[in-house]
């Protein structure tokens, strides 16, 4: 398994408070990505990250940020948590292939609920 | 906006039964992978198909890629309760970033 490891695992939250979700990786792998998911939408990209501190939006990015000042970590900030955010975040990882992409690994997923 | 339609969302059969699971475009994809998922645990690759027109096999489970580019089938044979699971199709675009479109998934109930 891919070494990838997101914390908090569950986290249940207020409306307007800022929330912090960490994925670390130990594979030195170049790509990462936050998605979330949520019933009858999928995986929708809402960040990700090229490389250290290059980082690009994704398809859901309004409200959220992101950093990656290692290569190992990519952290997810909601500033002020909406009820709309409530939802199941996963971070992946990748390698790119010469086709343009690479098997994504994911992590175990953080349940995010907003009160 | 790149869009994956994925059909059904929902199928719940007999074990033994054939299924397939789609899924479509009008936008051409470079790639298209195939990931199952089970509860509580983030997705798995199963297969990526690059060439239009690819088939592949993976044990009971056949991968197929449109010839156009544009769409996917997965095609379970013999369905075992082992195969219950989310089933999600995931598109990559021509840049070199490895982002994935992800279709809205297929919950697969298979029951005894």
């Amino acid at each position: 398994d891919a070494g990838i490891t997101q914390s908090p695992r569950h986290k249940v939250t207020e409306t307007g408070t800022p929330v912090t979700l960490r994925c670390h990786q130990t594979e030195n792998h170049r790509y990462m990505y936050w998605y979330r998911q949520d019933p009858g939408h999928g995986l929708r990209l809402i960040h990700y990250s090229y490389g250290v501190k290059d980082t690009d939006k994704g398809e859901v990015s309004d409200g959220y940020s992101v950093s990656r000042s290692k290569t190992e970590d990519f952290l997810l900030t909601l500033e002020s948590a909406t009820s709309s955010q409530t939802s199941v975040y996963f971070c992946a990882i990748s390698e790119v292939t010469g086709l343009g992409t690479g098997e994504l690994f994911f992590g175990e997923g953080s349940r995010l609920t907003v009160l | 906006t790149q869009l994956l339609e994925q059909s059904p969302q929902f199928l719940s059969i007999q074990e033994g039964e054939n299924l397939t699971v789609y899924c479509n475009s009008s936008s051409v994809f470079s790639s298209l992978q195939w990931y199952r998922q089970e509860p509580g645990e983030g997705p798995v690759l199963l297969v990526t198909v690059v060439t239009g027109g690819e088939v592949k096999k993976l044990k009971r489970l056949t991968f197929q890629f449109g010839d156009a580019r544009k769409d996917s089938s997965l095609h379970i044979t013999a369905a075992q309760p082992g195969d219950t699971g989310l089933y999600l199709c995931a598109g990559a675009g021509s840049s070199n970033t490895g982002k994935l479109i992800f279709g809205q998934g297929t919950t697969l109930q298979v029951k005894p």
